[in-house]
């Protein structure tokens, strides 16, 4: 079964540092990962996904196959960046998303 | 446009009671997607449809949770016999097709007291 692990519940950083959140998934297959982000008192919604390699806020994410990764990262973390991150899986987009528990970002200024 | 709409925000009930959760997608969205939450987890998913065809509910607990879809738009949860352990955040997310972009509502906060 696919698993994805988010090892840390919180992270807290200062403003101007960088950010990366950790995503690792159990799948030996050909994965499709995304990060999904919920801002105070907002829904759940896409940040980014993998296979479309883009940067949105000025956050990136690599898909590692060979250390099964998806680390998403910012180079200069901003006060609106805190949020609950969440790393997802799908495989191939045949299964529903598998989600991870989740990390608290907070920045502080 | 208005987003993915769940009613109610909040329900809170007793041991035993029966409950419906609704869940009304984005227009067009042919994919229906069921998750619920609890405190200090990530979205753990229930079930999903396709239409109105139920394609995979392996995440439902038990058979005390059901969902229809009967007319591939608006869906209900359904769990009977409510237990003290369904409490949670009940998400419902819709995309244009399966395998694509999920739209996530509000969610509706179940308490079962």
């Amino acid at each position: 079964a696919q698993r994805v692990t988010q090892p840390e519940k919180l992270l807290s950083v200062f403003k101007g540092a960088p950010v990366e959140l950790k995503c690792n998934y159990s799948y030996s297959g050909s994965p499709e990962l995304f990060w999904y982000v919920q801002y105070s008192r907002q829904r759940l919604q896409l940040l980014l996904r993998h296979i479309s390699r883009e940067s949105i806020k000025g956050f990136t994410a690599d898909l590692n196959k060979g250390e099964t990764s998806f680390h998403l990262k910012k180079p200069f973390a901003q006060e609106e960046d805190s949020a609950m991150y969440y790393c997802a899986l799908t495989v191939s987009g045949n299964t529903p998303l598998v989600f991870g528990k989740g990390t608290r970002l907070s920045v502080i200024a | 446009g208005a987003g993915v709409s769940q009613t109610p925000s909040n329900k809170v009930t007793e041991k035993g009671k029966y409950v419906e959760l609704r869940c009304d997608p984005i227009s067009g969205h042919t994919a229906l997607y069921w998750y619920r939450q609890s405190l200090g987890q990530g979205p753990e998913f229930l079930i999903y449809f396709q239409g109105t065809g139920a394609a995979d509910d392996s995440g439902l607990p038990n058979d005390r949770f059901f969902a229809v879809r009967p007319e591939g738009s608006v869906s209900t949860l359904k769990i009977q016999r409510t237990e003290r352990g369904d409490s949670a955040v009940y998400l419902c997310a819709s995309s244009l097709r399966f395998g694509e972009k999920l739209f996530f509502g509000s969610g509706t906060q179940l308490s079962v007291l």
